[in-house]
């Protein structure tokens, strides 16, 4: 696609609920994150795929967080028996290529902002 | 440890004021890259400008320009003749070196109000 999609855009869930979140990255972009932007706050890294292997997972907050990519494009980031700090925008961003050079532009997505009662 | 500072949360100006946000950015690794992303109302981020660590060069684009001091780890952003469309939340980001991919560190994010 053009750009990277997300979905769903809004999510409200009652506290304990699983929740998915998924991303439809950049097609033939390698590199795929996952960040988490809570309220007035820049985004903080959880999860970082390339292709369909999980290279590095040390932001996910809990092991309430699970995220995935079996096939290397469609990722979903989910979420188990959500509590209530988990409020917050999710977004996911794609880049072309691997790498760790540090020059590698991200593509954000618009975010699945998600809402715990 | 790497860290990004935007100090001033929240911005506002009257349309074709000039405006600079500020960004200051802690790192030991000589080779890094900073970068500018504007968040709109509609939530995704949007690239706006990529630096290496050995370029301090400034650089323009149309309304925009960046200056990037090393002597005191800056790299300001200002808008020239600001436009209500500039109204945004901006971020700064420092991206470093990794084995495998290059972990972004953003700052909490400046929130521009331009005002007809």
């Amino acid at each position: 696609g053009a750009g990277v999609s997300q979905s769903p855009r809004y999510k409200v869930a009652k506290r304990g609920q699983d929740v998915a979140l998924r991303c439809d990255p950049i097609s033939g972009h390698v590199s795929l994150f996952w960040y988490q932007q809570a309220l007035g706050q820049g985004p903080e890294f959880l999860t970082y795929f390339q292709n369909e292997a999980q290279l590095d997972k040390s932001g996910l907050p809990s092991d309430r967080f699970f995220a995935e990519r079996p096939e290397g494009s469609v990722s979903t980031l989910k979420i188990q028996r959500t509590q209530q700090e988990d409020s917050a925008v999710y977004l996911c961003a794609s880049s072309l290529r691997t790498g760790g050079s540090g020059a590698n532009v991200l593509t954000f997505g618009a975010g699945s902002r998600l809402t715990v009662l | 440890a790497q860290k990004v500072t935007q100090a001033q949360t929240e911005i506002s100006v009257v349309e074709k004021e000039d405006v600079t946000l500020d960004c200051v950015y802690e790192t030991r690794d000589t080779t890094y890259y900073l970068f500018w992303y504007k968040q709109p109302p509609s939530g995704e981020l949007v690239f706006l400008i990529r630096r290496n660590s050995f370029d301090e060069q400034n650089e323009i684009s149309g309304r925009y320009s960046w200056n990037f001091q090393k002597s005191t780890s800056s790299f300001n952003f200002t808008i020239t003749a600001s436009q209500v469309v500039d109204s945004a939340v901006y971020f700064c980001a420092l991206s470093v070196p990794g084995y495998n991919f290059n972990k972004f560190y953003f700052g909490s994010g400046t929130k521009l109000n331009v005002k007809p």
